[in-house]
């Protein structure tokens, strides 16, 4: 696709029960982000991961939290044992990633999680 | 680290009026400064950057320019409008080499007729 596609766009889920989120970025783009976005708040950096690169996961807030990135493309954050704090949007973003640009990020719509 | 401080919003202006979000930063070396947009039921958007000092970014009327001097990059435009009412979000990437991007906290805009 053109864009940054993320699935589900929304997710109900039990406390305590493990989520799966999908995020398959631009064709190309080497960069991809997670964000969290939660009501009233802004933008949480969560893990970065560059081409080859070990991922920076310094934003991941608990060892709940995983990620992964699959052959550089399609990407899965992953949330077990969740908790209602966990409830937010969850976004990703991809850019090129290349040296010596300025990184303009091309954002998802987002996972609106929900956990009861 | 690197941060970025915007604002605390929500922000609220009749069509037509001058709007300022503030927008400071800490970082290490020459970091590219962006504003993003977030309206209504849309996703994150670029909306203007600036890569060095002195530079300004513009784009559908608003500006804002990189002051290396007092580290800020506040956002502008001279008349809002109805269509302007959205989340405005200040960050910053490091120049040269991978590195992420960092996020303000968001300031919400909304303009009234």
């Amino acid at each position: 696709g053109a864009g940054v596609s993320q699935s589900p766009s929304n997710k109900v889920t039990e406390k305590g029960k493990d989520v799966e989120l999908r995020c398959d970025p631009i064709s190309g783009h080497t960069a991809l982000y997670w964000y969290r976005q939660s009501l009233g708040q802004g933008l949480e950096f969560l893990i970065y991961f560059q081409g080859n690169s070990a991922p920076d996961k310094s934003g991941l807030p608990s060892d709940r939290f995983s990620a992964e990135r699959t052959g550089g493309s399609v990407s899965t954050l992953t949330i077990q044992r969740t908790q209602q704090e966990d409830s937010a949007v969850y976004l990703c973003a991809s850019s090129l990633g290349r040296t010596q640009t300025n990184e303009k990020l091309f954002f998802g719509s987002g996972t609106q999680l929900s956990v009861l | 680290g690197n941060s970025v401080t915007q604002m605390e919003g929500p922000v609220t202006l009749s069509e037509e009026a001058f709007l300022t979000i503030n927008c400071t930063y800490t970082a290490t070396g020459y970091p590219s400064l962006f504003w993003y947009v977030q309206y209504p039921g849309e996703g994150l958007q670029l909306l203007l950057k600036a890569t060095k000092a002195d530079d300004k970014g513009s784009n559908k009327g608003f500006e804002a320019t990189y002051r290396k001097e007092t580290t800020s990059f506040h956002l502008e435009k001279g008349s809002v409008q109805v269509s302007d009412s959205a989340v405005y979000f200040c960050a910053l990437s490091r120049s040269g080499g991978y590195q992420k991007v960092t996020f303000g906290t968001g300031t919400k805009l909304q303009v009234i007729p």
